[in-house]
């Protein structure tokens, strides 16, 4: 089946950085989504992208679909410590009622 | 985006019991969906819930283990059948909403301990 390499699967940065993670895929997909997964509770969708080379931003959060589909990027500025969570990509195709995730990313700060 | 509540928010059960999970939706939705996270791993797909008909397994999960009841367009209920420790994971559901055609919302998922 379809797979999404998520990467990298961890990061340990310094409170106020900028954080950059992405997704690539061997197939296309029609949606890209990013969403955070804090300890317990369940994931919390943070940006959605429906078309090709699309850019969006939320706060201190941008995201892109890449023009060639097989891929996105999640990038955060000055990072914060409740910026601390797994973020998952996720790939969705148009009639298949269905996403298909990446492994995650675990983002860890360091005050 | 929709308000989803799970019941029970987490549970320890006894090898060979099974445990139903409530998903409750504040709004009327066309999809939703059941996923199982495994502890440190990414979500798997279980089922897609259909409203007034049997539900949509993946590979891998089968109607006899978690068996899924869709009554209506705002609740569903997962059922894990005959537990064993395998199946000590989180269970989320989603759904989708009509007008966001592949975007998914969780709920906060029901934490499931198997002895």
């Amino acid at each position: 089946g379809q797979q999404l390499n998520q990467s990298p699967q961890s990061m340990f940065i310094q409170e106020g950085e900028d954080v950059s993670m992405n997704c690539t895929s061997s197939s296309i997909f029609n949606t890209w989504l990013w969403y955070k997964q804090d300890p317990g509770e369940g994931p919390v969708l943070l940006i959605a992208l429906y078309k090709a080379g699309e850019l969006t931003s939320n706060g201190r959060l941008t995201a892109q679909f890449g023009i060639t589909r097989k891929d996105s990027f999640l990038n955060i500025s000055a990072s914060i410590p409740s910026d601390v969570g797994i973020y998952f990509c996720a790939g969705g195709l148009w009639g298949a009622q269905k996403l298909v995730f990446g492994q995650g990313t675990r983002l860890t700060i360091n005050p | 985006s929709a308000v989803i509540s799970q019941k029970p928010s987490r549970d320890i059960c006894q090898r060979g019991t099974s445990l139903t999970i409530q998903c409750q939706v504040d709004s009327q939705v066309t999809m939703m969906f059941w996923y199982r996270q495994q502890p440190g791993q990414s979500l798997t797909l279980i089922a897609t819930a259909n409203q007034g008909s049997e539900a949509t397994y993946e590979s891998g999960f089968v109607i006899d283990k978690f068996p899924i009841s869709r009554p209506n367009l705002t609740f569903s209920t997962l059922t894990v059948s005959n537990m064993s420790p395998e199946d000590s994971s989180i269970y989320l559901c989603s759904v989708e909403k009509d007008r966001a055609p592949d975007t998914q919302y969780f709920g906060p998922g029901t934490r499931l301990t198997v002895l």
